[in-house]
């Protein structure tokens, strides 16, 4: 059974550019969350996403922002970006609506210059 | 708030040996998860072990076990018979078993830095 994937590994863009991230869940899996992780946050919520619906969202500007489409796969996208939006990006699936365990991507490595 | 809190931002063991991780939370919830996660270098966060608040036994997987106190809201990691390969960023997580603004939502400590000498 495949994992969770996510593209692309690596990003590198500039400041006021905007930014589109992938996370494709573990087949079954319904639910999608985002995490952010810097080494001086440490590693933050974001948002998640169920059928399609955003449940629950982190302390995040409105720049951030995700949709998740109709096979469970999720979108996030940064607009407008700074040089702090830097950082490692986590998409985590979870089986059903109660899914107790996340199951993490290799996340996308993401660098604002 | 939910908050958690790993004291020890790095430990180091022999291999063979064993070793326990710390991590201490707060919360006014009763019905929750904790969780310990590991980070590689590679970056992917892999579950390690679950534990459910409502259940006074604590988890064990292989080698990993855990100290659950939740008067104490202390929930440690004990690694035995550590390996090379256990070398990583160790996550401690918490969840609430509810909706609303629960959902889906980790929260994560700081994390403590594994090294393991051969």
């Amino acid at each position: 059974k495949a994992g969770v994937t996510q593209t692309p590994r690596y990003l590198i863009k500039t400041r006021g550019q905007q930014v589109t991230l992938s996370c494709s869940p573990i087949s079954g899996h319904r639910s999608v969350s985002w995490y952010q992780q810097t080494p001086g946050q440490g590693l933050q919520f974001l948002f998640e996403y169920f059928s399609e619906t955003q449940r629950n969202k982190g302390n995040f500007p409105g720049r951030f922002s995700g949709r998740q489409f109709s096979n469970s796969r999720s979108e996030m996208n940064v607009s407008t970006l700074e040089l702090g939006d830097s950082a490692l990006y986590l998409c985590a699936s979870s089986l059903g609506e109660w899914g107790t365990e996340a199951f993490f991507g290799q996340g996308t490595r993401l660098t604002v210059v | 708030a939910q908050t958690v809190t790993q004291s020890q931002p790095e430990m180091s063991v022999q291999e063979a040996e064993t070793v326990t991780l710390s991590c201490t939370y707060d919360t006014s919830e009763s019905d929750y998860y904790l969780f310990w996660y590991k980070q590689p270098p590679s970056r992917q966060m892999i579950l390690v072990i679950r534990q459910e608040a409502y259940k006074q036994q604590n988890a064990t997987e292989n080698r990993f076990s855990v100290n659950f106190q939740k008067a104490a809201k202390s929930f440690s990691l004990k690694i035995s018979d550590s390996q090379l390969g256990d070398a990583a960023m160790y996550f401690c997580a918490y969840r609430i078993n509810a909706g609303g603004t629960s959902y889906g939502k980790l929260t994560f400590g700081q994390g403590t830095i594994l090294t393991v000498h051969p």
